[in-house]
């Protein structure tokens, strides 16, 4: 089976960094990627990691590290627009299946 | 073109309607797939096409039928369908095989009365 955890809820400030964690069960993995989605529209793509480190992408950054099912999506410079709920997702080797966690609300705050 | 477009935006039906959604991306992808995404819940995958080749069905019920045309255009036909059906219907693309970003389209918001 599989099993993906995100905190429910975030909250910080604008011109913060926040950090979002995302902790991943799963047999045959081939990749953690980060979707943004803002209230009522489609998920945006943010990151894709497959092997461990740190990818950085502006004020983005996502870290993977497979041994310990572990990923997370650094936000830096928080801005009032990053208000959204974040997506971990995991696909699994074998096909295209993406399994996505339950997402994590960011709220920044001015 | 860069975007993956959805018809209709908003779609509602009553439980005996024949009714029919569209998607269409034009960046040369050989992979699209069907989520359907309920309130504050993630998007669940329900179909995916390879190469126009049914690759993937998410156990999902017959009153849910997906075709794919081509290569640019993927249609899912609904009938009988419940209110618990209610739901954001997302499509989306990938260039192809393994950890290709997906491409989200926006969306068909669908009411079943």
């Amino acid at each position: 089976g599989q099993n993906i955890d995100q905190p429910t809820e975030m909250t910080a400030t604008e011109g913060a960094i926040v950090q979002i964690n995302c902790t991943y069960q799963t047999s045959g993995f081939n990749g953690l990627f980060w979707y943004q989605q803002h209230a009522g529209e489609a998920p945006t793509f943010l990151s894709y990691n497959v092997l461990d480190g740190l990818e950085e992408k502006g004020r983005f950054s996502s870290f993977l590290s497979r041994s310990k099912g572990y990923s997370y999506l650094l936000l830096k410079e928080l801005q009032m627009k990053d208000s959204a709920s974040y997506l971990c997702a995991v696909r699994k080797t074998g096909g295209f299946k993406t399994i996505f966690g339950a997402g994590t609300r960011l709220f920044v705050k001015a | 073109d860069t975007e993956v477009t959805q018809t209709p935006k908003h779609l509602v039906m009553g439980m005996t309607n024949k009714k029919s959604l569209k998607c269409e991306q034009h960046m040369g992808h050989r992979a699209m797939y069907w989520y359907k995404q309920k309130a504050k819940k993630p998007p669940e995958l329900m179909f995916v096409y390879s190469y126009e080749k049914l690759s993937i069905n998410e156990s999902v019920p017959s009153r849910f039928s997906p075709e794919c045309p081509n290569s640019s255009l993927l249609n899912l036909h609904l009938h009988a369908l419940q209110p618990e059906d209610s739901a954001l219907y997302l499509c989306a693309s990938s260039p192809g095989l393994g950890g290709d970003e997906q491409f989200f389209g926006p969306g068909t918001r669908l009411t079943v009365l």
